[in-house]
């Protein structure tokens, strides 16, 4: 069964101040590993997909990476507006191509 | 409108009740996606409509019943629901080509109370 396990469960941070959010996952062939951040009372946006170990993307403050364990979110002096909860998922490659296992996710607070 | 839309965004029941939850998507994708999200819980993936064929069924109780008239929209039907099916309902879409079916865009998702 795929497993995926998100850490710290809450991270609170001082603007400015970088720090990065863990993705471990167990899952039988990787076929991705996607970001998405949720702000309260709405549905996930999509951030990023990961295919292969060694890959990294970035998008503003954010930049993603992966090995064949985990998955490292960073934020790079972030800001206020970054306060969200960053969820992780992944999609096996034995399973159907629409089914993802997400994690419970890291609630992030930046504080002015 | 644009992106994913879902309605009501919040909704009280009975146990004996029987409801809809109604999405609609605006992005011509051909891929639709039911999840439930419970506090403290990992989003749980409950039906997959591709081109208008359920592809996924993930042991979700008969009291929750999808319907996909067209690529567009996306009902889930709900009668007689239990207490702990109280949780936040989210719609979701994809294009269904095996390049980019991966990045789902979600609706607001319906915040549903079962009294």
């Amino acid at each position: 069964e795929d497993q995926v396990t998100q850490s710290p469960e809450a991270l609170r941070l001082q603007e400015g101040e970088s720090s990065s959010l863990n993705c471990s996952y167990t899952v039988s062939g990787l076929r991705g590993l996607f970001w998405y951040r949720q702000d309260p009372g709405k549905g996930p946006e999509f951030l990023f997909t990961l295919y292969s170990a060694g890959e990294e993307k970035e998008k503003e403050r954010l930049k993603a990476t992966l090995t064949k364990k985990e998955s490292f979110l960073h934020i790079t002096a972030p800001k206020p507006e970054d306060s969200a909860t960053y969820l992780c998922a992944v999609q096996a490659k034995s399973g159907g191509y629409q089914k993802v296992t997400f994690g419970t996710g890291t609630k992030l607070q930046v504080i002015p | 409108e644009t992106g994913v839309t879902q309605t009501p965004r919040h909704l009280v029941m009975g146990m004996t009740n029987k409801k809809s939850l109604k999405c609609e998507q605006h992005l011509g994708h051909n891929a639709m996606y039911w999840y439930k999200q419970s506090a403290k819980k990992p989003l749980e993936l409950m039906f997959v409509y591709n081109f208008k064929e359920q592809t996924e069924n993930n042991s979700v109780p008969s009291r929750f019943s999808p319907e996909c008239p067209n690529s567009s929209h996306l009902f889930l039907h709900l009668h007689t629901l239990q207490p702990e099916d109280s949780a936040l309902y989210l719609c979701a879409s994809s294009p269904a080509d095996r390049i980019t079916y991966n990045e789902q865009f979600f609706g607001p998702g319906t915040r549903l109370t079962v009294l």
